[in-house]
C-alpha cells in the first residue's frame, strides 16, 4: 500500500496570504496525484488531478506542482471561501488519500 | 448534468448487512469506472473499492476484502456495494464517485452505522 502523508496537519493563515500545503508518497506514483477541498457536511471536490492540472471551474489561484514522491498545492491568495481541509490522493496504484490539512484562519 | 445518487445506507448492528446503491445520470455511465469511498465521522476519507466499466475487474481495500462487494448495472446505471460482517469501524459516510482522473463528480453521501 502506498501511504500519503500530508504536512502540516493545519496550517493558520490570513485572507490574501498565499498557503502551500505539501504531500509525500511512500514511493513513487508518477503524476497520478489529485488534489481535493472538503468543508464540513459536503462531499469533496476535485482541484487538481494529474499533478498539476486544474479541474474544471476551479480558479487559477489553485495550482499544483511536483512527481515521483514530493507533491504541492499553492493557494496563491487565500480566499473566505478556501478555509476548509485538503486531501491529496495518488491513483497510480490502487488509490490512498492523505490524512489531510486544515487551512484554517 | 451528472448526478450520483446514493441510497441504502442506516443503522445496522454488528455482524449484519447492508446494500448500497448508487444511481448515476448525466453521463454515459457503460463507460466509466466506479469508485465507493467512505468518511468516518471527523476523518480522512478512504477508497473502499472501485469496478471496471463492464464489472470484470474489481478490487478492494485490505480491511473489507471477503466482507464486501461491489458491483453494477449498466442497464439501470446504478452502482452497488453489499456491505456483510459489518463492524463498528465501517460507520461512515459512503460515497459513490465517478472514477478517472482523480474523483471529479461525487454523490452526496449515505451514512452508515454500525452498533448494538
Amino acid at each position: 500500500e502506498i501511504v500519503m502523508t500530508q504536512s502540516p496537519a493545519t496550517l493558520s493563515v490570513s485572507p490574501g496570504e498565499r498557503a502551500t500545503l505539501s504531500c509525500r508518497a511512500s514511493q513513487s506514483v508518477s503524476s497520478k496525484l489529485a488534489w481535493y477541498q472538503q468543508k464540513p457536511g459536503q462531499a469533496p471536490r476535485l482541484l487538481i488531478y494529474g499533478a498539476s492540472t486544474r479541474a474544471t471551474g476551479i480558479p487559477a489561484r489553485f495550482s499544483g506542482s511536483g512527481s515521483g514522491t514530493e507533491f504541492t498545492l499553492t493557494i496563491s491568495s487565500l480566499q473566505s471561501e478556501d478555509f476548509a481541509i485538503y486531501y491529496c490522493q495518488q491513483y497510480n496504484h490502487w488509490k490512498t488519500f492523505g490524512q489531510g490539512t486544515k487551512v484554517e484562519i | 448534468e451528472v448526478q450520483l445518487v446514493e441510497s441504502g445506507g442506516g443503522l445496522v448492528q454488528p455482524g449484519g448487512s447492508l446494500r448500497l446503491s448508487c444511481a448515476a445520470s448525466g453521463f454515459t455511465f457503460r463507460n466509466q469506472w466506479m469508485s465507493w469511498v467512505r468518511q468516518a465521522p471527523g476523518k480522512g476519507l478512504e477508497w473502499v473499492a472501485n469496478i471496471k466499466q463492464d464489472g470484470s475487474e474489481k478490487y478492494y481495500v485490505d480491511s473489507v476484502k471477503g466482507r464486501f462487494t461491489i458491483s453494477r448495472d449498466n442497464a439501470k446505471n446504478s452502482l452497488y456495494l453489499q456491505m456483510n460482517s459489518l463492524r463498528a469501524e465501517d460507520t461512515a459516510v459512503y460515497y459513490c464517485a465517478r472514477d478517472s482522473d482523480g474523483y471529479e463528480y461525487w454523490g452526496q453521501g449515505t451514512l452508515v452505522a454500525v452498533s448494538s
